[in-house]
């Protein structure tokens, strides 16, 4: 079956520009959780969704938020782009939220 | 808060040398230990995990890990190494929420691995 799908795979923006991630998780997965992967500071965890429901959050500012749809996909927002915001965005699916995650390719996010 | 250890960041071996990747973390609770692997130009894929039962765990590709509670370790280890284990490796925790599902993962900073033929 088709894995994790992030869309799309890299972005160019400059800085107070907003943004908008997709993530389209495996056929029957429900829970979708959202990853920044930079250099410095490694994966570090933003949020998670379950039923169209933020059920889990990372320690990241109000500036990144998300959604999930009824059908499971999700989406990443970022507003007011910074420098900083320069990273790898991963997003990852399970059937419930406590099986190990399924991990797409990400979406390569630059900021001039 | 969690976090997680890995005490190799570069680690080169020759062809059928034995392989093993330290991790530590940091939590009081009950967790998840789980190793990724993420070769070049892919995406993060499990190796293997652990969440309860035989402290010994098999994954793909030969590799194991052991869960030692008494030191909050999850070391990697494989017993002969090919240049194809060529890779970056994750060890990663969670704790699973009572209601329902589990933390997000909490990773180490990653081990980029080098097997020379």
């Amino acid at each position: 079956k088709a894995g994790v799908t992030q869309t799309p795979r890299y972005l160019i923006k400059t800085r107070g520009q907003q943004v908008t991630l997709s993530c389209s998780p495996i056929s029957g997965h429900r829970s979708v959780s959202w990853y920044q992967q930079t250099p410095g500071q490694g994966l570090q965890f933003l949020f998670e969704y379950f039923s169209e429901t933020q059920r889990n959050k990372g320690n990241f500012p109000g500036r990144f938020s998300g959604r999930q749809f009824s059908n499971s996909r999700s989406e990443m927002n970022v507003s007011t782009l910074e420098l900083g915001d320069s990273a790898l965005y991963l997003c990852a699916s399970s059937l419930l939220g406590d099986e190990p995650q399924h991990f797409g390719d990400g979406t390569r996010l630059s900021i001039l | 808060a969690q976090s997680v250890s890995q005490h190799n960041h570069h680690v080169i071996l020759s062809e059928a040398a034995s392989l093993e990747l330290g991790c530590n973390y940091s939590y009081g609770g009950t967790v998840n230990l789980f190793w990724y692997v993420q070769y070049p130009g892919q995406h993060l894929q499990l190796l293997l995990k652990y969440f309860s039962g035989d402290p010994l765990v098999k994954g793909i590709k030969g590799f194991e890990a052991e869960f030692i509670k008494s030191k909050f370790s999850f070391n990697l280890r494989k017993p002969s190494v090919q240049w194809s284990d060529t890779a970056e490796y994750f060890c990663a925790v969670n704790a699973r929420r009572s209601g329902g599902g589990a933390d997000g993962l909490t990773f180490g900073k990653g081990t980029h691995l080098i097997i020379q033929p």
